[in-house]
């Protein structure tokens, strides 16, 4: 079984500054999917980010980039010029790439300071 | 991305009672599915809603207690069976296979929030 692992329960960061949270994960698969999904206090999941494991170039959307080590089965996400919106839990998931059934980890609370 | 919209928003339940939850989209897609998440905690995965067959269900729960439908491509329900108090969670569908979208990326609904008393 997958298993996906947020060793940071909470973080917190000055507004404009970097941050950068932690996600692992256990698989046998080779072909597989990553993603960070953000959830305000509205209780909406939102997608930030997703990664490809058949894919060497670590992802990036403007402010949010990851850095993905396939071998070390590590996939952080950076958060530079942090802004008060970003305020909310994240969490690391991962999908199969045949069932597409996603698996997520426990999150971590961010919040930005002013 | 598409639009999703849950029914109800949240609700209030007695024990023993069941609730019905529906999950529509704006436009057709491959996958529904139905996630959970208890107060504090993450997102476990309660079913795959199949279109036209019975849906899938993730170790832990059982469709006697967890009744979906999927009719179309664009809808499905969630009832929650015979609820006790351990029921209260926010329960959430989600999809992925959006025509002319990436095929691997989930969109989710806003969630509906259930307490049972």
């Amino acid at each position: 079984a997958q298993t996906v692992t947020q060793s940071q329960p909470e973080m917190s960061v000055q507004e404009a500054e970097t941050v950068t949270l932690s996600c692992t994960y256990d698989t046998s698969e080779n072909n597989y999917y990553l993603f960070w999904y953000k959830q305000p206090p509205s209780r909406q999941m939102i997608l930030v980010i997703r990664q490809e494991a058949y894919k060497q170039q670590n992802a990036t959307e403007n402010r949010f980039s990851v850095n993905f080590q396939k071998a070390a089965k590590s996939f952080s996400l950076k958060i530079s010029d942090s802004q008060l919106g970003d305020t909310a839990m994240y969490f690391c998931a991962f999908m199969k790439h045949v069932l597409r059934d996603m698996r997520f980890g426990a999150g971590t609370r961010l919040t930005v300071k002013p | 991305s598409a639009v999703i919209s849950q029914k109800p928003s949240r609700d209030i339940c007695q024990r023993g009672t069941s609730l019905t939850i529906q999950c529509q989209v704006d436009s057709q897609v491959t996958m529904m599915f139905w996630y959970r998440q208890q107060p504090g905690q993450s997102l476990t995965l309660i079913a795959t809603a199949n279109q036209g067959s019975e849906a899938t269900y993730e170790s832990g729960f059982v469709i006697d207690k967890f009744p979906i439908s999927r009719p179309n491509l664009t809808f499905s329900t969630l009832t929650v069976s015979n609820m006790s108090p351990e029921d209260s969670s926010i329960y959430l569908c989600s999809v992925d296979g959006l025509a002319g979208g990436y095929p691997y990326e989930q969109y989710f609904g806003p969630g509906t929030r259930l307490t049972v008393t």
